[in-house]
């Protein structure tokens, strides 16, 4: 699996778009690009995900650069609730592996 | 779909008790996968099944642990004797289980504290 970076933390004023970049300079053309969030004492959430077009699905639109080596997840109206821990993971989508999380992005929205 | 179902939600028992946690992967998904989520170590895989089958168990910690899918709506994993080290969350997840389709859904997890 390519390797992710991710900022370690964010701040984002309620209301506000929050967009929470992902590196992943060595993604390889069969690897799709997820994110995933937990809300503190949550389970893991899944949000979105795509290959190489831009997706937008009724939690949030990902942008994929057009060399595809980083990501931008944008939640156009942070909510308090959408605080939580963000994770860009890359994979390919066997249908049958476990899930690696790196340490995330802390996303805090500001009231 | 109610989703992912877990219980119990929290369990506190003393060292050396068995301890059953239980799950009820979303209907359809042929997947189904065992984390275990703590401060220290972060989400580590414990166990994952495809279509009631254990495919890979290499995260299952000692022999202390098992788990068991006896039909394609029902999970259980087992720790017994347990241990004060065995608490964390637990967390069960499913998924569809085909190629393009690794989305995992996740239950909302137990809170295992062994004193």
């Amino acid at each position: 699996d390519a390797k992710t970076t991710q900022p370690p933390s964010m701040d984002c004023a309620e209301g506000r778009a929050a967009n929470l970049p992902c590196n992943h300079s060595t993604i390889s053309g069969n690897e799709y690009v997820y994110w995933y969030r937990q809300i503190h004492s949550q389970g893991p959430q899944y949000i979105i995900h795509g290959l190489k077009n831009n997706e937008t699905n009724e939690m949030a639109s990902l942008i994929i650069t057009e060399d595809r080596k980083s990501s931008t997840l944008i939640l156009p109206h942070a909510t308090l609730r959408d605080t939580a821990v963000y994770y860009c993971i890359v994979i390919v989508p066997t249908g049958r592996r476990a899930l690696t999380f790196g340490s995330g992005t802390r996303l805090q929205v500001q009231p | 779909d109610a989703g992912v179902i877990q219980s119990p939600r929290h369990e506190v028992t003393e060292m050396g008790q068995e301890v059953t946690l239980r799950c009820k992967p979303i209907s359809g998904h042929n997947s189904l996968f065992w984390y275990r989520q703590t401060m220290m170590r972060g989400l580590e895989l414990l166990i994952y099944f495809n279509n009631n089958v254990p495919i890979d168990d290499s995260g299952m910690p000692e022999d202390r642990f098992s788990a068991k899918m006896p039909n394609a709506s029902f999970s259980t994993l087992k720790i017994q004797p347990s241990e004060p080290r065995d608490s964390a969350v637990y967390f069960c997840a499913s998924s569809p289980g085909v190629a393009g389709a690794d989305t995992q859904y996740f239950g909302p997890g137990t809170r295992l504290t062994v004193l």
